[in-house]
């Protein structure tokens, strides 16, 4: 079955520090791989996605992510960390099935705090 | 100027009512959707149109009935709403019904039912 999963619900890092969101993904063929946050009480917004080309992709609010297709894996990273980061991140990606390729596969979310 | 806007932003309804939530976008998009994200922060796709045509129809009760009027404009319909309908619900939009392209989501409406 196509998954995502996002092994931990909760990650802390001290402000300055780099941060890493864990995301896994099980699909067939080739992965279309996207990143979002929620701020507290607000929609989604899109960071980053990798549909081919280079591993490192590089998104909004210096925040980039290393597609592994060994590993399976696309997680999020960041240098240095704000305390603004604080969110929710949510790892998604397309499913594969024929006539279902309209849709993504959500992970559950991950909550970032970061501490000045 | 918003890209994707929702009506009302906060909806609070007894058991049994019938309710409406509206979504707009100024983007131009060709498809939009609705998700229901739940008190444990959990996504999940409701539906989505594309140009007016219904594209994704997820295991929904059939209570729930969105409508799209124009590309523009997608609205959800909820007859005789229970406690577990209580949720926040985004619509979302993209430029094309293909998933090349990321979504743009709406601020959320979050519907409490008593």
């Amino acid at each position: 079955a196509q998954s995502v999963a996002q092994p931990e619900d909760q990650v802390n890092v001290a402000e300055g520090n780099p941060l890493t969101v864990k995301c896994t993904y099980s699909v067939s063929g080739n992965p279309y791989l996207f990143w979002y946050v929620q701020y507290p009480n607000r929609g989604l917004q899109f960071l980053l996605k990798y549909i081919t080309g280079d591993n490192l992709v590089k998104g909004s609010y210096g925040f980039e992510a290393e597609f592994n297709k060994s590993q399976t894996s696309f997680h999020l990273k960041k240098p240095s960390a704000l305390v603004s980061d604080s969110a929710l991140y949510f790892c998604a990606v397309r499913d594969m099935y024929a006539g279902n390729n309209r849709k993504l596969i959500w992970g559950l979310g991950t909550s970032l705090g970061v501490n000045p | 100027d918003t890209a994707v806007s929702q009506t009302p932003k906060y909806l609070v309804t007894q058991m049994g009512n019938d309710k409406s939530i509206k979504c707009e976008q100024n983007l131009g998009h060709d498809t939009m959707y609705w998700y229901k994200q739940d008190s444990k922060k959990f996504l999940k796709i409701m539906f989505s149109y594309n140009n007016k045509e219904l594209i994704i129809n997820e295991t929904v009760p059939n209570r729930f009935s969105p409508k799209s009027p124009d590309k523009a404009h997608l609205n959800l319909h909820i007859n005789s709403l229970e406690l577990g309908d209580s949720a926040v619900y985004f619509c979302a939009s993209s430029p094309a019904k293909g998933l090349l392209n990321e979504q743009f989501f709406g601020p959320g409406t979050r519907l409490t039912v008593l």
